[in-house]
């Protein structure tokens, strides 16, 4: 199966900051990944498909970056509502995986 | 509007057998493959299976393999994951969603597994 490593796991930053998380792939997944929000008690939300295809209704301070093993999601400028946990996955083949997720949190 | 409904899950004990349902509206539902995802508390996301369309490809987690097996009826818009021998580490909020990206995902159901 293809590893997929997020780093950092959790990263605290303030409103208005520039972040990125980083999702590297055991092996090349061409560009088949997926970024997800999720936060507490709720469902994920898909944010990026195709690396750096953003979903329809998601911000435009969120972007996708990447090919092959190396992933970038990057937030241009930090929101309230932006602090929560972010999960890559790969769906290049099966068994799909995510990573171990990343957690933002007010600095 | 996309939606997705799960029902099913809830206490079962090591060893027993479960089944969870997802019905789907708002999308031609045979045209997409569907995925289950599952989240052990306080832990992150593990992809568990996935159907194609047409139900001719399925595919399961290692974790999963041999226990659990996922069908659909099309003519019901619904997708379900049989889950059989069940562990105590299966134990997780279960979700359902459309697609291989994901893009709509259930509400979620919890399985615990517990003696």
């Amino acid at each position: 199966d293809i590893q997929m490593t997020q780093s950092p796991s959790t990263l605290s930053a303030s409103v208005g900051d520039r972040v990125s998380i980083t999702c590297r792939a055991s092996q090349s997944i061409n560009s088949w990944l997926a970024w997800y929000q999720q936060k507490p008690g709720k469902v994920p939300k898909l944010l990026i498909y195709k690396a750096s295809k953003l979903e329809s209704g998601v911000p435009s301070r969120f972007s996708g970056s990447g090919s092959g093993t190396e992933f970038t999601l990057t937030i241009s400028s930090l929101q309230p509502d932006d602090f929560a946990t972010y999960y890559c996955q790969q769906y290049n083949s099966y068994s799909y995986t995510f990573g171990q997720g990343t957690r933002l949190e007010i600095k | 509007e996309v939606q997705l409904w799960q029902s099913g899950g809830g206490l079962v004990q090591p060893g027993g057998s479960l089944r969870l349902s997802c019905t789907a509206s708002g999308f031609t539902f045979s045209d997409y493959a569907m995925t289950w995802v599952r989240q052990a508390p306080g832990k992150g996301l593990e992809w568990v299976s996935c159907i194609s369309g047409s139900s001719i490809s399925t595919y399961f987690a290692d974790s999963v393999k041999g226990r659990f097996t996922i069908s659909r009826d099309n003519s019901k818009n619904t997708v379900y994951l049989q889950m059989s021998s069940l562990r105590v580490e299966d134990t997780a909020v279960y979700y359902c969603a459309k697609g291989s990206e994901n893009d709509y995902w259930g509400q979620g159901t919890l399985v615990t597994v517990s003696s």
